[in-house]
């Protein structure tokens, strides 16, 4: 019953090889999340999307690129990986509506070597 | 925009003993404060929330307080246990941004 499913569990890619991370959702949440955790540090937001508006956060590489083609999906795109961005990834959900908890997905474990 | 402080960033008790995390908010405006649990390796789990119509929460073990005026809020846990052990993360958001701003969390260890 799992209601935020991350593709794949573990990822390992070379410095500068594109790499797309995937996320999907049961939850018909209009608000999908990035976040990156990089080891004992809070989850950094990345971008967001609000239904099919997406925003940026300031700090946010231009080495991260994002797609969401329907409500259920959402994709991280990362163009040119460096040892740097070796991280957990993890993709959340939440509704606007309410003000509610975000639901989070198990994570990508992304080794860039 | 919102900012978050959590401490302490480790927190070692004896199994039986109570723990107690506290965090502070900036934007006066945040009405929705949850906690997170995240275990090694795993997702990051919602264990107990609270909005800012109340100033106390409790779930068997677990309880949270929330002090608007001095824009405090600490999660309490009673009677630890070993598996208790993970790193917790407070968070605030408000209605119109929605979007939860993380404290750095606390890594709490439940010696047996």
């Amino acid at each position: 019953d799992a209601m935020v499913i991350q593709n794949p569990r573990y990822q390992v890619t070379q410095f500068g090889k594109p790499v797309t991370l995937s996320c999907s959702q049961t939850l018909n949440h209009n608000v999908m999340y990035w976040y990156q955790q990089k080891s004992s540090q809070a989850p950094k937001l990345l971008f967001h999307y609000y239904d099919k508006d997406f925003n940026n956060e300031a700090d946010t590489p231009d080495n991260f690129q994002s797609r969401r083609p329907n409500t259920s999906f959402c994709f991280l795109d990362i163009r040119s990986p460096g040892l740097g961005d070796t991280a957990m990834y993890l993709c959340a959900t939440s509704s606007s509506r309410g003000n509610t908890e975000a639901f989070f997905g198990q994570g990508t474990r992304l080794t860039v070597v | 925009g919102e900012n978050v402080e959590q401490h302490p960033s480790t927190l070692s008790v004896q199994e039986g003993d109570s723990a107690v995390i506290k965090c502070t908010y900036s934007d006066s405006a945040s009405n929705y404060f949850p906690w997170y649990k995240q275990e090694l390796g795993k997702r990051p789990q919602l264990i107990i929330d609270i909005r800012s119509n109340v100033g106390e929460k409790k779930d068997q073990r677990i309880a949270v307080t929330l002090n608007k005026t001095a824009k405090h809020f600490s999660l309490h846990i009673t009677e630890t246990q070993p598996e208790d052990s993970a790193v917790y993360f407070c968070a605030a958001s408000e209605g119109g941004s929605y979007i939860p701003t993380f404290g750095r969390g606390t890594s709490l260890i439940v010696h047996p």
